[in-house]
């Protein structure tokens, strides 16, 4: 059964930099034809796309976070991670990690229990 | 970017009665690409519904998606107690891919 754990820092100062791995278990990140995304949702709130990756390091991400994003892949660890720089208090969320279908079939099953990270000083 | 729509914000209704909740995009949806989650408290989002009507693997029955183009329908046939939870719509017909803002059903 594939499992996903999102893992990280939960607080991180205004202006620096977030960074998320997500370790996958249960199967392998390469070679299995799935995308691997991040989405996440502030307290209260509801979800955002963040971006997604491929095994190969091909990425995709939402043009609203793009400038700040950076997404890679570790095959020999099956993990993913997520970087964010520049982070302010809209920043913190609950950020998810979760296999995506394919590049065109996006959704996400199934989903890491997800992890908060606050943007605070 | 696509905007999607959901209502009624908060869905009060007794076990064993039926649900009806709407999703409504800003645009029509290519090839109906819309999934439907279930959230529960202090709980990662579960895929239900994929391709607006595909339930996901290991879903039951009683949950059922419908529509095309700007309008879709996730319907529970009869709400079980574990059903009480938050639903969310997702478009994936164009980047950004959006989720809807929830509609949440509650114990009446």
């Amino acid at each position: 059964q594939l499992q996903l754990q999102e893992s990280g820092p939960g607080l991180v100062k205004p202006s620096e930099t977030l960074s998320l791995t997500c370790t996958v278990s249960g199967g392998f990140i390469s070679g299995s034809g799935y995308y691997w995304g991040w989405i996440r949702q502030p307290p209260g709130k509801g979800l955002e796309w963040i971006g997604s990756i491929y095994y190969s390091g091909s990425t995709y991400y939402n043009p609203s976070l793009k400038s700040r994003l950076t997404i890679s892949v570790d095959t020999s660890k099956n993990q993913f991670s997520l970087k964010l720089s520049s982070v302010t208090a809209a920043d913190t969320a609950v950020y998810y990690c979760a296999r995506q279908y394919s590049y065109g079939w996006v959704w996400f099953d199934p989903w890491g229990q997800g992890s908060l990270v606050t943007v605070s000083s | 970017e696509i905007v999607l729509t959901q209502s009624p914000g908060t869905l009060s209704l007794s076990p064993g009665e039926r649900a009806t909740l709407s999703c409504r995009a800003s645009q029509s949806i290519s090839s109906s690409y819309l999934a439907w989650y279930q959230q529960k408290p202090g709980q990662a989002p579960r895929l239900l519904i994929y391709g607006a009507s595909s339930r996901a693997t290991g879903i039951p029955d009683r949950f059922s998606g419908s529509g095309s183009g700007t309008d879709f329908t996730l319907t529970i046939s009869r709400l079980e107690p574990e059903d009480f939870a938050v639903y969310y719509c997702q478009q994936y017909g164009s980047s950004p891919f959006t989720f809807g803002p929830g509609t949440k059903v509650d114990i009446k």
